[in-house]
């Protein structure tokens, strides 16, 4: 079945630098939506990209859709300790099927 | 204002019971998931039901049963032979376009003690 792996599972980063973090199908994907989850909290969706390339950008975050659709990207720039939590991409194939999720913490 | 409410936020449970997780929404969604979250771990997906009286077992059936008796019902029972209930409960839904992907509550806090 559809495997989404993500990378690193962890990202600690200075505050004001900027990380990315992968996510990888092993099957091609009809498409791949990203979600934050805060600490305590539930996933709250971000975007889902659709096209084979696509980029998104909301703000500081910056997302990206490999051109076979089978890889994804979250760039975060100028890092802010609102970014916290945990980012979960998820592919979807009749159903989503999410990652672990990369954890991110801010060193201010 | 519309949303998706799940209930109990926790839950305590001694082994060999079952217990009822219960979800709501009035987001007029057709479809429903519950997702079983573990630390460290990504969202595994137990059951989910596109359209009322239906419904498909996710990768995590076992131990777990569901109904979808109202559209905007979908409660998950934990039965005694999932070996293994302690977890972090997620419910979902989402219309059938997914373009504003999926609503999640805030989910129920299992714990076997």
């Amino acid at each position: 079945g559809q495997q989404v792996m993500q990378i690193p599972q962890y990202q600690h980063v200075q505050e004001g630098e900027d990380f990315t973090t992968y996510c990888n199908s092993s099957t091609t994907l009809s498409n791949i939506q990203w979600y934050k989850q805060r600490p305590g909290g539930h996933p709250v969706f971000l975007i889902q990209l659709v096209k084979s390339g696509e980029v998104k950008k909301q703000k500081r975050l910056t997302f990206q859709f490999g051109e076979a659709k089978k890889n994804s990207s979250l760039h975060i720039t100028a890092t802010q300790t609102t970014d916290v939590g945990t980012y979960f991409c998820a592919g979807y194939d009749y159903k989503l099927s999410f990652g672990a999720g990369t954890t991110v913490t801010v060193r201010a | 204002d519309g949303g998706i409410t799940q209930s109990p936020k926790y839950l305590f449970r001694k082994e060999g019971q079952n217990v009822t997780l219960s979800c709501e929404q009035n987001l007029n969604h057709d479809a429903m998931y519950w997702y079983r979250q573990d630390p460290g771990q990504g969202l595994r997906l137990i059951y989910y039901s596109q359209i009322v009286n239906d419904f498909q077992k996710g990768d995590i059936a076992e131990g777990y049963s569901v109904s979808r008796e109202k559209k905007e019902s979908f409660p998950l029972t934990v039965t005694s032979a999932q070996k293994n209930p302690t977890a972090f409960y997620l419910c979902a839904s989402s219309s059938r376009s997914l373009a504003y992907g999926y609503t999640f509550g805030s989910g129920t806090r299992l714990t076997v003690v």
